[in-house]
């Protein structure tokens, strides 16, 4: 199946400052990815869509200001956390669909654990 | 607007035991329907999906799921439990024509000796 790498898989960050995770497809183009969080024992909050060379469509109450979304190819998106502080702290997984299908599934990253302290 | 509903957050079963993860969906079309799984600190992995054809659909690890409209579900099983099946298990819908996933809550499995 198609892969998605998540990186960092952990990071550990100062409050105040920024985090960049990047989510790639590795052996597919994607025009579409998508941003979760997943609070300890929860389901996945979709925050954003991103598309490829446009803006992120963010969730209702998600800030776009503190989760900057950047798609600046059919293979990369990256999710940056802003001056982040202990609340942001969770569990972010990326998925990707390939370009062009509809009905097949969504390929995820393994997801990226941060803590601000 | 689409929902999916997971009946009962933990699901305990002995190894060697049936598998049942129960899903229902709210859609006035049929959707497209997944099973996802998640072990610990990990992103998820698919373990099965419907779009179209056969109801009956097999998946990974020995697990299956068979699509109802008429009961709006899409339950997973496993006729035989194995111990590194305990992990969280979503089901996720895509309605028709969008590319957005709705998950459910999910449910945790855990399998006892």
């Amino acid at each position: 199946g198609a892969v998605v790498s998540q990186h960092p898989s952990r990071v550990i960050c100062k409050s105040g400052t920024s985090v960049k995770i990047e989510c790639r497809s590795l052996d597919f183009q994607a025009t579409t990815m998508f941003w979760y969080r997943q609070f300890p024992k929860q389901s996945l909050m979709l925050m954003a869509t991103s598309n490829e060379g446009s803006k992120a469509t963010y969730e209702q109450g998600v800030e776009k200001d503190k989760f900057l979304i950047n798609h600046a190819s059919l293979t990369l998106s990256t999710l940056t956390v802003t001056s982040a502080h202990p609340e942001d702290s969770s569990f972010y997984i990326c998925s990707a669909n390939s370009l062009g299908a509809v009905n097949t599934e969504a390929f995820f990253g393994q997801g990226t654990r941060l803590t601000v302290v | 607007a689409q929902s999916v509903t997971q009946l009962g957050s933990h699901v305990s079963v002995s190894e060697g035991a049936l598998v049942l993860l129960r899903c229902n969906y709210s859609s006035s079309v049929p959707p497209y329907l997944f099973w996802y799984v998640q072990y610990p600190n990990q992103g998820l992995q698919l373990l099965l999906k419907y779009t179209t054809g056969a109801t009956l659909v097999k998946g990974i690890n020995g697990f299956e799921a068979e699509f109802k409209k008429s009961e709006t579900s899409f339950h997973l099983t496993k006729p035989s439990a194995h111990m590194s099946d305990a992990a969280e298990y979503f089901c996720a819908v895509r309605p028709s024509g969008f590319q957005k996933l709705v998950f459910g809550t999910g449910t945790r499995l855990l399998v006892s000796p």
